[in-house]
């Protein structure tokens, strides 16, 4: 089965740089997923890494370590709206149902 | 947008109640999902359907169905509504079935059993 592991909450200061951590457990994997959920609206794709290494997509990048079971999303120039939600998720096997961490609840401060 | 697009947007039963749940997946997408979210739980996966067949099963209950159509576009029905099954309901779909492919949700169904 598959099973992931995020900080339930975060706190940051607009303009500073976040690192969300994500670890997960997995039987076969077929890469990870960041998405970004603001409070009652859909998630929205934000990232996808299959090997390991950094992915950089304008301030927001994705980091994997495969044989360590590790992910992190890293925020930078923090602006207020960055504030939400952010899920980790996993394919679910073989298949791509998406298997979704709780998500970190991430508040950016003035 | 997405382009996924999901109908109704809110919707207010009393229990025991049967209602239907619209999503049309985004032009040239063959998958469709569901997906449950609850105030204190996550995103809990329910169904996967590519091309008007089931693909993968989540936890969905027994009350619950879903179907594909031939024009890609699906329905979830919740049957013998209870209180327990108020929630945030979102559709996804991406263009192929197999793990890797990018997920794209709707704006959701907000179902209120009361």
């Amino acid at each position: 089965g598959q099973n992931i592991d995020q900080p339930t909450e975060m706190t940051a200061t607009e303009g500073a740089i976040v690192q969300i951590n994500c670890t997960y457990q997995t039987s076969g994997f077929n890469g990870l997923f960041w998405y970004q959920q603001h409070a009652g609206e859909a998630p929205t794709f934000l990232s996808y890494n299959v090997l390991d290494g950094l992915e950089e997509k304008g301030r927001f990048s994705s980091f994997l370590s495969r044989s360590k079971g590790y992910s992190y999303l890293l925020l930078k120039e923090l602006q207020m709206k960055d504030s939400a939600s952010y899920l980790c998720a996993v394919p679910g096997g073989a298949t791509n149902k998406l298997i979704f961490g709780t998500g970190t609840l991430l508040a950016v401060q003035p | 947008d997405s382009g996924v697009t999901q109908t109704p947007k809110h919707l207010i039963t009393a229990t025991g109640q049967r209602v239907t749940l619209r999503c049309s997946p985004r032009s040239g997408d063959l998958s469709v999902y569901w997906y449950q979210q609850s105030l204190d739980q996550g995103l809990q996966f329910l169904i996967h359907y590519y091309n008007g067949e089931e693909r993968a099963k989540g936890n969905i209950l027994e009350r619950f169905s879903a179907q594909q159509f031939p024009d890609l576009h699906s329905e979830l029905n919740l049957s013998s509504l209870e209180l327990g099954d108020s929630a945030l309901y979102f559709c996804a779909s991406s263009v192929g079935q197999g793990a890797g492919n990018t997920i794209y949700f709707g704006e959701g169904s907000w179902l209120t059993v009361v």
